[in-house]
């Protein structure tokens, strides 16, 4: 089954600096990564996803790149603010059972992000 | 739109009680999921269900089972509580395969004493 590894576990930044957070995963047929983002007490929300078509996708100061040959893809925010503080989480999963891999949604363990003012 | 609403939000149990987590969402959602959340930890699957009257095992299914009789409701049920169940259980449903984004309840902490 799919294997998601998410590191760092915590990172700590200043406002304005960038944070990556990197995701490697086991099953080559997964073609789908979401990356969630949970404020503390929250329920877990999406924030940006990218499929295996697809090398990097942007959505104003977060990005999402991936990486299918080497099989890991990494969460960056730029000019970081103090409400970027949360856990994040990043998944991976197959299309369809027809190509192989599971269907389920896999996360990663999650990554404490704290941005000082 | 209410998406997925969990009940209840809290609660404490004794060893060895039983209760049920329900689930519902209002999406029209086929793929519903459940997801334990230890402190400091990510989200474990403990069951999953591709649609109604279908269920299957995530990976931490012992001491849980499942239902899945509409496509609206999914509810947990805990059998003979023990200790280790303490944790918060988040319940999600997708429209698809997990290829499109998948929408959390609000969450459940359960503490088992």
């Amino acid at each position: 089954g799919e294997n998601v590894e998410q590191h760092p576990s915590t990172l700590s930044v200043q406002e304005g600096d960038s944070a990556v957070i990197k995701c490697t995963y086991s099953d080559s047929a997964s073609n789908y990564f979401p990356w969630y983002k949970q404020e503390l007490g929250k329920r877990p929300q999406l924030i940006i996803d990218i499929r295996s078509n697809v090398g990097e996708k942007k959505d104003q100061r977060i990005a999402v790149t991936l990486n299918k040959t080497a099989k890991h893809f990494s969460l960056h925010i730029t000019e970081t603010q103090p409400e970027d503080s949360a856990v994040y989480f990043c998944a991976a999963s197959a299309a369809s059972l027809s190509q192989g891999g599971s269907e389920k949604l896999v996360f990663g363990k999650g990554t404490k992000l704290t941005v000082n003012p | 739109n209410a998406g997925v609403t969990q009940t209840p939000k809290f609660r404490i149990l004794k060893i060895g009680q039983s209760m049920t987590l329900q689930c519902a969402q209002d999406m029209n959602h086929n793929y519903m999921y459940w997801y334990r959340q230890d402190p400091g930890m990510g989200l474990k699957l403990i069951y999953y269900s591709v649609g109604a009257g279908i269920t299957d095992k995530g990976e931490v299914p012992n001491g849980y089972n499942v239902s899945r009789s509409t496509t609206e409701d999914f509810p947990l049920r805990l059998e003979l509580a023990a200790p280790s169940q303490t944790s918060v259980y988040f319940c999600a449903s997708s429209y698809s395969w997990g290829n499109t984004e998948a929408f959390f309840g609000q969450g459940t902490r359960l503490t088992v004493v």
